[in-house]
């Protein structure tokens, strides 16, 4: 399988734990980007990586939420101290850098914080 | 701050007939990009068209296409000769030139009888 990889694919957890997703994208891609779609929402945009360097991050993105991709293939999303309100699909993306280059997306990470 | 409008929560369309879906988008820039993106249920997003600004001839591909009115801000599409396998959410997302982040609508749901 050469897309967009993201695990777990469903994750129930406790309020107040911390919790790890994690994303593999396509090979060749330098571009990563974090997405958050809540029920009846589009996605919305957390945060992206070009290689290692964590070049944006959006407001969305609390205290507690941290995203690594320390040798630029991988990524990590970690949410520390979980909120009901942090339930949602968290979903993966890769690009190769340039000009509207497409994005592919991964299957997401759907969360149930309860 | 760039925003994103798909004012048709559902849509229906039988076999074979045409359906479109209407986008607008809001910006103050000139340079930039537009897409629809598929999302089935449980599976993956993926692009089914974009559109440069800076184009004047709208983008098409295959049985989709779009009618892009850049001075009303307009990015509809129109997917002929529907299928059931077209049944989906469709988003319309917007990025500026220069960046690789996505805004997104709220979606749009599309229902398809046989």
């Amino acid at each position: 399988d050469t897309g967009v990889s993201q695990n777990p694919r469903h994750k129930i957890t406790k309020r107040g734990q911390n919790v790890t997703f994690r994303c593999d994208p396509i090979s060749e891609h330098n571009r990563l980007y974090w997405y958050r779609q809540t029920l009846g929402q589009g996605p919305e945009f957390l945060t992206y990586f070009q290689n290692e360097a964590q070049l944006e991050k959006s407001r969305l993105l609390s205290d507690r939420f941290s995203a690594e991709r320390p040798k630029g293939s991988f990524s990590t999303l970690e949410i520390q101290r979980t909120e009901q309100g942090d339930s949602a699909m968290y979903l993966c993306a890769s690009s190769i850098q340039g000009a509207n280059t497409e994005a592919f997306f991964g299957q997401g990470t759907r969360l149930t914080v309860v | 701050a760039q925003t994103v409008t798909q004012s048709q929560p559902e849509m229906s369309v039988q076999e074979a007939e045409t359906v479109t879906l209407s986008c607008t988008y809001d910006t103050s820039e000139s340079d930039y990009y537009l897409f629809w993106y598929k999302q089935p249920p449980s599976r993956q997003m993926i692009l089914v068209i974009r559109q440069e600004a800076y184009k004047q001839q709208n983008a098409t591909e295959n049985r989709f296409s779009v009618n892009f009115q850049k001075a009303a801000k307009s990015f509809s599409l129109k997917i002929s000769d529907s299928q059931l396998g077209d049944a989906a959410m469709y988003f319309c997302a917007y990025m500026n030139s220069g960046y690789s982040t996505l805004t997104f609508g709220k979606g749009t749901m599309l229902l398809v009888s046989p």
